[in-house]
């Protein structure tokens, strides 16, 4: 069975700063997917970013990249020049590439401070 | 695009009564999942509809919980009695294609149940 563990329950930042989530999952499957899903306080959960376990390249979107280290299993998250509107839950979430059911961690609540 | 939309966003309810939890997919997604987190733990998979067919329910807790998907587009799902330990945040998702790992779940805001 997969398990996904998010060390951080709480993380604050200063407005404009860099930020990094942590998570480190584990299995023994090769092929998989993982993501970082993002909880605002209006509770809508958005997906940030997706990382496909075959690809060596980081994923990256605008402000959110990710350090994928598949010899590790960790997967964490890089917030640059943050912003106040990235308050909220982030989930890192692990599937198998023929499975139909997200396994996630159990979250970080991340503040960003003016 | 209208996105996976949950009613209500919350209920309160007493152990003993009947809650009915509903989730509307974003259109034309085959794919409809429930999840849900009770209080401090991680959020966890229930089951998976593909269109009207229950394809894993695997994540179900007891025979408490009833889930349907008529005509493969809205779902329920119903607690029936609840009990205190019911109380969480129940997530709605939705997928295209054949419900596998390469597909991007999209969630809804969450139901939150209280029992009291």
């Amino acid at each position: 069975a997969q398990t996904v563990t998010q060390s951080q329950p709480e993380m604050s930042v200063q407005e404009a700063e860099t930020v990094t989530l942590s998570c480190t999952y584990d299995t023994s499957e090769n092929n998989y997917y993982l993501f970082w899903y993002k909880q605002p306080p209006s509770r809508q959960m958005i997906l940030v970013i997706r990382q496909e376990a075959y690809k060596q390249q980081n994923a990256t979107e605008n402000r959110f990249s990710v350090n994928f280290q598949k010899a590790a299993k960790s997967f964490s998250l890089k917030i640059s020049d943050s912003q106040l509107g990235d308050t909220a839950m982030y989930f890192c979430a692990f599937i198998h590439n023929a499975g139909n059911m997200l396994t996630f961690g159990g979250g970080t609540r991340l503040m960003v401070k003016p | 695009e209208a996105g996976v939309t949950q009613f209500p966003s919350h209920s309160v309810i007493e152990k003993g009564q009947t809650v009915t939890l509903r989730c509307d997919p974003i259109s034309g997604h085959d794919n409809l999942y429930w999840y849900r987190r009770v209080m401090g733990k991680e959020i966890k998979f229930l089951l998976h509809f593909v269109k009207e067919s229950k394809q894993d329910e695997s994540g179900m807790p007891n025979n408490r919980f009833l889930a349907e998907r008529t005509g493969g587009t809205y779902s329920t799902l119903k607690v029936q009695p609840a009990e205190l330990e019911d109380s969480g945040v129940y997530f709605c998702a939705s997928s295209q294609g054949r419900g596998r790992g390469e597909e991007t779940q999209y969630f809804g805001p969450g139901t939150r149940l209280l029992v009291l």
